[in-house]
């Protein structure tokens, strides 16, 4: 089964700083992996996916990610944090349904604050 | 394009009321659809996921259900609301591989 293990539920940085969000996964196939973004009462948003190729994946807003299967890491960046950064960031994995079809599974998410 | 459509946006309703909410996605035919729930710091959790009209599948067992009556229309219902079901639901939709796109959400608030 697949499953997205993101570390620390609340980041903190300043602006200019930067970003580092991270994120494992456990996957019995090759992975598709996904970052979204969640402003407050609203739904979430693609930043970027991996799916084949590149293994570093460049997204909205200035973020990238890189997927390192050795590692079986998918950490989101961004050299350079901005107040409008601050969200939830999901990180999460496409898994195979036993009644057929796919959904995608969910970290539990990263909250991101930026200080001035 | 494709967009999703979900509504309403909040929701505030009694213990042992009725509950239905609505998806609607344009643009796209056959998608899969599905209804997640979101509890602070637990991530989303996938209620319900159907590959075509009429075939719904459940994810967890609960005091809810889910219903396609049409290609792109997909409806989340309870015959009786428990104070347990408060939280944000979002509706989304895939391609066969693709990212999935969500609704805005609906905040739901039984009380």
């Amino acid at each position: 089964a697949q499953s997205v293990t993101q570390l620390g539920s609340h980041v903190s940085v300043s602006e200019g700083a930067l970003v580092l969000l991270r994120c494992n996964y456990s996957s019995s196939v090759p992975p598709y992996l996904f970052w979204y973004v969640q402003y407050p009462n609203q739904g979430l948003q693609l930043l970027l996916k991996y799916t084949t190729g590149a293994t570093l994946v460049k997204g909205i807003n200035g973020f990238e990610a890189e997927f390192k299967k050795s590692e079986t890491s998918f950490h989101l960046t961004k050299p350079s944090a901005h107040m409008s950064d601050a969200a939830e960031y999901f990180c999460a994995v496409s898994a195979i349904l036993t009644g057929g079809g796919n959904k995608l599974t969910f970290g539990t998410g990263t909250q991101l604050k930026v200080e001035l | 394009s494709q967009t999703i459509h979900q509504w309403p946006a909040t929701l505030v309703q009694p213990v042992g009321s009725p509950l239905s909410l609505e998806c609607t996605v344009e643009g796209t035919s056959n998608p899969n659809l599905y209804w997640y729930r979101q509890a602070a710091g637990r991530g989303l959790q996938l209620l319900f996921y159907s590959v075509g009209i009429g075939q719904i599948s459940s994810e967890v067992p609960q005091n809810l259900s889910a219903s396609r009556p049409q290609d792109r229309q997909f409806i989340l219902s309870s015959k009786k609301l428990l104070l347990s079901d408060s939280g944000f639901y979002l509706c989304a939709w895939r391609g066969a591989w693709t990212e999935a796109f969500f609704g805005q959400g609906t905040r739901l608030t039984v009380v």
